[in-house]
């Protein structure tokens, strides 16, 4: 079955500390699909990042960072010099379109991180 | 702003009581996803349409159903309401059926049953 495990449900920084959110997941598949989601305290899902089981690079976006490494199955997410508008909970998900036909994301249980200034 | 609107925005009622979700998706998209969102289950799938069908269903209640009209809005309809169905209900969408095409979420709709 596919599982996502956040193992941190929370986590306090203070500004322009470098924090990394662990995400690890679990599936039967060679072919699946990776998500960040990101929720601020607004409430909205934002989309942060998707990436594909057969694409290892690492990825940078700004102050953003992903390590996907298939060995450990992690896709752990980096945020570098943190700030306040980075606050939000943070949603680390799974795709597996050939569990059950469906392309619906299975979630991990979030992690709140609160950048203090 | 997502391109994915959800209606109303908070809703509350009593348990006994049934009420509506509506989800109009991102123009173009044919896919539609309803989510729940509640404190002691986390984020989980409930029901996927695509193109007015219904194609995977998730941890939906019964007492839940949901349909996608022929201009692609979506709604849910909950029933017999418990307090413990008290949640933000999130709609997505996607521009097709592909595990590719990252789902882009509506603001959600706000449930508390009292």
């Amino acid at each position: 079955a596919q599982k996502v495990t956040q193992a941190q449900t929370e986590i306090s920084v203070v500004e322009k500390e470098d924090v990394t959110l662990d995400c690890v997941y679990e599936t039967r598949d060679t072919t699946y699909y990776l998500f960040w989601y990101k929720q601020p305290p607004s409430g909205e899902l934002v989309f942060l990042i998707r990436r594909n089981s057969f694409d290892e690079q690492n990825e940078i976006s700004g102050r953003y960072s992903w390590n996907f490494q298939k060995s450990t199955s992690s896709f752990n997410f980096t945020i570098t010099a943190s700030q306040v508008v980075d606050s939000a909970v943070y949603f680390c998900a799974l795709s597996d379109p050939t569990q059950g036909g469906s392309e619906k994301l299975v979630f991990g249980k979030g992690m709140k991180l609160t950048v203090n200034p | 702003d997502s391109g994915v609107t959800q209606t109303p925005k908070h809703l509350i009622t009593a348990t006994g009581q049934r009420v509506t979700l509506r989800c109009s998706p991102r123009s173009g998209d044919l896919s539609v996803y309803w989510y729940q969102q509640s404190l002691d289950q986390g984020l989980q799938f409930l029901i996927q349409y695509y193109n007015g069908e219904e194609r995977a269903k998730g941890n939906i209640l019964e007492r839940f159903s949901a349909q996608q009209f022929p201009d692609l809005h979506s709604e849910l309809n909950l029933s017999s309401l418990e307090l413990g169905d008290s949640a933000l209900y999130f709609c997505a969408s996607s521009v097709q059926v592909s595990s590719y095409n990252e789902q882009f979420f509506g603001p959600g709709t706000r449930l508390t049953v009292l």
